[in-house]
């Protein structure tokens, strides 16, 4: 089945020390988001591609960069997470057309110790 | 612009009673409109979109939501309610002005009650 997979599921990771979430899709399409959702809220954008164009939310913090260097794949770097940090990240695509709905992988648990 | 406001961050109902969870939006042009539903430690899947074809749109797992533009609403309803259904469920607008890049609500946690 076509799909959006995201590995590790779960993450443990000690304060400061650089960690990488790698996401692919099968469904070949344009546009890959990240989402950090925090307990009880609805998911925040990070940033996205369409295509190889990087669009950075203007509040997502310098910690978080990105990397998509094919269709398929997408990875996030967080270079030195902080407590705060502790979240689901999902990651998600879209055919790049507004009327179509996002495909979401079923995210990982990050944990800063 | 565009916004969603989910009123109601939790509805309890109980098992086989009506499931109503509402969806208010403000877009400056025509909106696309989403809902999908979260259960725990899981992503995000699609229940039903609205896209400008019938106002009546029939989801996954017996969910259905209505288009109303004169309320700027698209609440999501459920005849009878089934443990199962216990999640979280967000509503979102696109624009059809182009954006890819879909506005969120709050979320609203559905409990549902023996």
């Amino acid at each position: 089945d076509a799909m959006v997979i995201q590995n590790p599921r779960y993450q443990v990771t000690q304060f400061g020390k650089p960690v990488t979430l790698s996401c692919s899709q099968t469904l070949n399409h344009n546009v890959m988001y990240w989402y950090q959702q925090k307990s009880s809220q609805a998911p925040k954008l990070l940033f996205h591609y369409y295509d190889k164009d990087f669009n950075n939310e203007a509040d997502t913090p310098d910690n978080f960069q990105s990397r998509r260097p094919n269709t398929s794949f997408c990875f996030l770097d967080i270079r030195s997470p902080g407590l705060g940090d502790a979240a689901m990240y999902l990651c998600a695509t879209t055919s790049g057309s507004s009327y179509n709905e996002q495909f979401f992988g079923p995210g990982t648990r990050l944990t800063v110790l | 612009a565009q916004s969603v406001t989910q009123l109601g961050s939790h509805v309890s109902v109980s098992e086989g009673a009506l499931v109503l969870l509402r969806c208010n939006y403000s877009s400056s042009v025509p909106p696309y409109l989403f809902w999908y539903v979260q259960y725990p430690n899981q992503g995000l899947q699609l229940l039903l979109k609205y896209t400008s074809a019938a106002t009546l749109v029939k989801g996954i797992n017996g969910f259905e939501a209505e288009f109303k533009k004169s309320e700027t609403s698209f609440h999501l309803t459920k005849p009878s309610a089934h443990m199962s259904d216990a999640a979280e469920y967000f509503c979102a607008v696109s624009d059809s002005g182009g954006s890819y890049i879909p506005t969120f609500g709050r979320g609203t946690s559905l409990i549902v009650h023996p």
